[in-house]
């Protein structure tokens, strides 16, 4: 089964500065989507960035980019110029063959003024 | 165009009641997914509906859930009865193809004491 790992709990990050959120992992799947969520205090969650496998060219969304290793099974998301509005729960996803959404257990980002 | 709706936002009942959710889908969207994230952990998938049909239902924990989404539009996720494990909250998302970007609702908090 899909395994999807996010290994920070909680990170912090200065107004306008940029932050890394990590993500790992596992499939034996060639073909797969990846994706970043972001679910702020109201709880909707809500898409941020999302990735083809079969896709060399990292996604970028404005300020939010991704930085995805197929081999090392990496999909790191940066937020550049960060502002309060990013303050939220950050999950990473994984949608394989099965159609199902493999999420990791989010990374609380606080935005510090 | 309005969003994927969750009904109630919380819920508390007692172990051994029983609880239903409703989940309206975005307009024309045909795939319907039901998740659960407890306290902490990862979100999970619960199972998947294409139109009327259980496309998936492999992450259903147990015969005390029981989902249905009669004519293809709005969903019911059913506890019955209760337990305290059961306590977390249930996401309901919702695609036009599968592949596609899954838009989600605010869930429904659910605590059983």
């Amino acid at each position: 089964a899909q395994t999807v790992t996010q290994s920070q709990p909680e990170m912090s990050v200065q107004e306008a500065e940029t932050v890394t959120l990590s993500c790992t992992y596992d499939t034996s799947e060639s073909d797969y989507y990846l994706f970043w969520y972001k679910q702020p205090p109201s709880r909707q969650m809500i898409l941020v960035i999302r990735q083809e496998a079969y896709k060399q060219q990292n996604a970028t969304e404005n300020r939010f980019s991704v930085n995805f290793q197929k081999a090392a099974k990496s999909f790191s998301l940066k937020i550049s110029d960060s502002q309060l509005g990013d303050a939220a729960m950050y999950f990473c996803a994984y949608n394989g063959a099965g159609n199902q959404f493999y999420f990791g257990t989010g990374t609380s980002l606080t935005v510090i003024p | 165009e309005a969003g994927v709706t969750q009904f109630p936002s919380h819920s508390v009942i007692e172990k051994g009641q029983t609880v239903t959710l409703r989940c309206d889908p975005i307009s024309g969207h045909d795939n319907l997914y039901w998740y659960r994230r407890v306290m902490g952990k990862e979100i999970k998938f619960l199972l998947h509906f294409v139109k009327e049909s259980k496309q998936d239902e492999s992450g259903m924990p147990n015969n005390r859930f029981l989902a249905e989404r009669t004519g293809g539009t709005y969903s019911t996720l059913k506890v019955q009865p209760a337990e305290l494990e059961d306590s977390g909250v249930y996401f309901c998302a919702s695609s036009q193809a599968i592949w596609d970007e899954q838009f989600f609702g605010p869930g429904t908090r659910l605590t059983v004491l």
